[in-house]
Formats: structure tokens, C-alpha cells, sequence
């Protein structure tokens, strides 16, 4: 149980392009969703937080305009870079928690971002 | 922000020796989690302990966790070179009074495990 996925895996765009990334839970609700960004050898940040039929809470530095959230169910939410430009290019990890269990975090696999 | 210190960056040993990781934070805590990521692959959670806690096992893994000194190790015994992956503490915290806890992550250690 508790799983969570993402799609695509990888992804490869043209500067000034958009790129949406989907995380699922795919045997439970999750009223709130996690989005990471990992450079190559460096830890995970703490993009923003997803919650379910409300706006998204950025962390400082995080451009919102730039990366779009929507939590359009229990079980979806999308990431979506908006112009994406080369520095854009990490791993980006989305993590779920079930109603109830607020500190154990469900991670998907990650989704590789390749901005050219 | 990461709050989490770990030391060492990288740790380089051979086959069935034990691995020893640290974590340093500087904020009140729920509980810490320990995670394993293989290269360019997600996160897989080894082992939570709560902040009432003081040592937990589970398998070749221990974790302990001193919170007056703001710290948790992670041990590995008998390493195997399947064992060779990046390793992350993360701290849970109520974020500012929101219904969720909030994990900020660690810098990680390296694990490298010769055969």
C-alpha cells in the first residue's frame, strides 16, 4: 500500500517550453502533496505544498508564477514549469501523506527534467 | 531551508564492515527519518524514530536519536555492496501550526561500498 507515482519518468523540452509533471497516489486519498527539486549529488528542497481544492504554499524562492501547482484531486496533483529554461533541469520528487499519519511521507520515483 | 547537517559527505568502506552516518539539526522535532536513494532513482524510507524515542532497530539498520544534543546517527552493520547509495536524514515538524508535518532534509552521506 501507499504508493505513489509519477509520470513522465524523464523528460526532455526546449527552452521556453512548458512541461507538466503528474504525481498520483495510487491507493490512497492525499489531501496534501509535497513537491522536491534535487540537483545532481545535492539534497532535496522543498519546492512547495500541495494541498487539495486550494491554492499551493511556495517556500521562499520558489517563483510560483514559474512552477504550477494544482491539486485537482485527492489522488492528482500536477507540477507544471512554465518557460522552462536550461537551470531548470533537476529531479523533481512529489511525496504524499495519508489523512491522519501527517509525518510519513510517501515519495514517488521522481520525474528527470532536461531543459535543452 | 535545510536544517540537517550530516557528516560525513562521503563514506567509503568495504564489504562487511559497519557504516556509521550522522545527523545534526537545529529545530524542535516530531520525529526523524532516515531514507536510501540509489542514483537518479526516488527515495526509500529505511526507518522513522519518534522524538520520545531513543534508539530503533530493524534489520542491519539502528538508528539512534539524542535530542538534547540535536542529533541521530544511523548505523549500518555488515555492509554489502548493495548497500551503496546516498543517505538522508529528514526531521519532521509541525510547519507553523499547519495539520501536516513539513520534512526538511539533510545534505546526505554517500555510501560507498567496495565488494
Amino acid at each position: 500500500g501507499a504508493v505513489v507515482s509519477q509520470h513522465p519518468s524523464w523528460v526532455i523540452c526546449k527552452s521556453g517550453t512548458s512541461v507538466k509533471i503528474e504525481c498520483r497516489s495510487l491507493d490512497f486519498q492525499a489531501t496534501t502533496m509535497f513537491w522536491y527539486r534535487q540537483f545532481p549529488k545535492q539534497s532535496l528542497m522543498l519546492m512547495a505544498t500541495s494541498n487539495e481544492g486550494s491554492k499551493a504554499t511556495y517556500e521562499q524562492g520558489v517563483e510560483k508564477d514559474k512552477f504550477l501547482i494544482n491539486h485537482a484531486s485527492l489522488t492528482l496533483s500536477t507540477l507544471t514549469v512554465t518557460s522552462a529554461h536550461p537551470e531548470d533541469s533537476s529531479f523533481y520528487i512529489c511525496s504524499a501523506y495519508i489523512s491522519g499519519t501527517p509525518y510519513e511521507q510517501y515519495f514517488g520515483p521522481g520525474t528527470r527534467l532536461t531543459v535543452t | 531551508s535545510q536544517q540537517g547537517e550530516e557528516d560525513p559527505q562521503a563514506l567509503s568502506i568495504q564489504e562487511g564492515e559497519n557504516a556509521t552516518m550522522n545527523c545534526s539539526y537545529k529545530t524542535s522535532i516530531n520525529n526523524l527519518q532516515w531514507y536510501r536513494q540509489n542514483s537518479g532513482r526516488g527515495l526509500v524510507h529505511l526507518i522513522l524514530i519518534r522524538s520520545n524515542e531513543r534508539e530503533k532497530h530493524s534489520g542491519r539498520l539502528r538508528v539512534t536519536l539524542d535530542t538534547s544534543k540535536k542529533s541521530s546517527s544511523l548505523l549500518i552493520t555488515a555492509s554489502r555492496a548493495a548497500d551503496t547509495a546516498s543517505y538522508f536524514c529528514a526531521t519532521a515538524s509541525n510547519a507553523g501550526g499547519t495539520s501536516y508535518g513539513k520534512l526538511t532534509f539533510g545534505q546526505g552521506t554517500i555510501l560507498t561500498v567496495h565488494p
